[in-house]
């Protein structure tokens, strides 16, 4: 099946620092790569959308100025933790939708913690 | 009402058993449905796609599409411990938005 790579896995930083994790779509083109957060034991949340191109559409609540949200390819998104504070830590785990299929694929996720 | 509701168990069942999964929506332009299983500390991971209605089968996991009754299910026969996780469901219409489930929370004891 078609794979989402997400990098870092596993990232600490200091509070106040800024952190990018990326999201690449390697054997499709992602018309829509969407993020989301995840706190233990609970379901995705919807952050923000982004289409190629274009600037992302943030959900109800989420800062756009503190998750900056790239997509400048058809197999590359970035989401950017700016000013990183200790609750910013979460698993943020990305997707992105095959543009021929309409799969959503998700990536392995990447877990922040933030000291 | 919320666009799909999926009850969050959790689920605990024996090595061997079937398990049945399920998901019922509200929206009836749902055309693409889809499972998959998340592990704990893990991206989740697409089980079975299935378009409009109709069963599809993929070794132990069977996926059913009941448009008319705007039900879905996921069927696991002869399950294993590698089984438990949570299985989550999802569905889309012709754009660009993806509905989920909460989550099944499943546990096969051996």
């Amino acid at each position: 099946g078609a794979v989402v790579s997400q990098h870092p896995s596993w990232v600490i930083c200091k509070s106040g620092t800024s952190v990018k994790i990326e999201c690449r779509s390697l054997d499709f083109q992602a018309t829509t790569m969407f993020w989301y957060r995840q706190f233990p034991k609970q379901s995705l949340m919807l952050m923000a959308t982004s289409n190629e191109g274009s600037k992302a559409t943030y959900e109800q609540g989420v800062e756009k100025d503190k998750f900056l949200i790239n997509h400048a390819s058809l197999t590359l998104s970035t989401l950017t933790v700016t000013s990183a504070h200790p609750e910013d830590s979460s698993f943020y785990i990305c997707s992105a939708s095959d543009r021929v299929t309409g799969e959503l694929f998700f990536g392995e996720g990447s877990r922040l913690t933030v000291l | 009402q919320k666009e799909v509701e999926q009850d969050p168990g959790p689920l605990s069942v024996p090595e061997g058993a079937i398990v049945s999964l399920n998901c019922t929506y509200s929206n009836s332009a749902f055309q693409y449905f889809m499972w998959y299983r998340q592990y704990s500390r893990k991206g989740p991971e697409l089980l079975m796609y299935t378009y409009s209605s109709g069963n599809k089968e993929d070794g132990r996991f069977t996926a059913q599409v009941d448009k008319s009754s705007k039900y879905i299910s996921l069927f696991i026969r002869d399950s294993q411990p590698s089984d438990s996780a949570t299985y989550l469901c999802a569905m889309s219409g012709a754009g660009n938005q993806f509905y989920f489930g909460t989550g099944t929370s499943l546990t096969v004891i051996p």
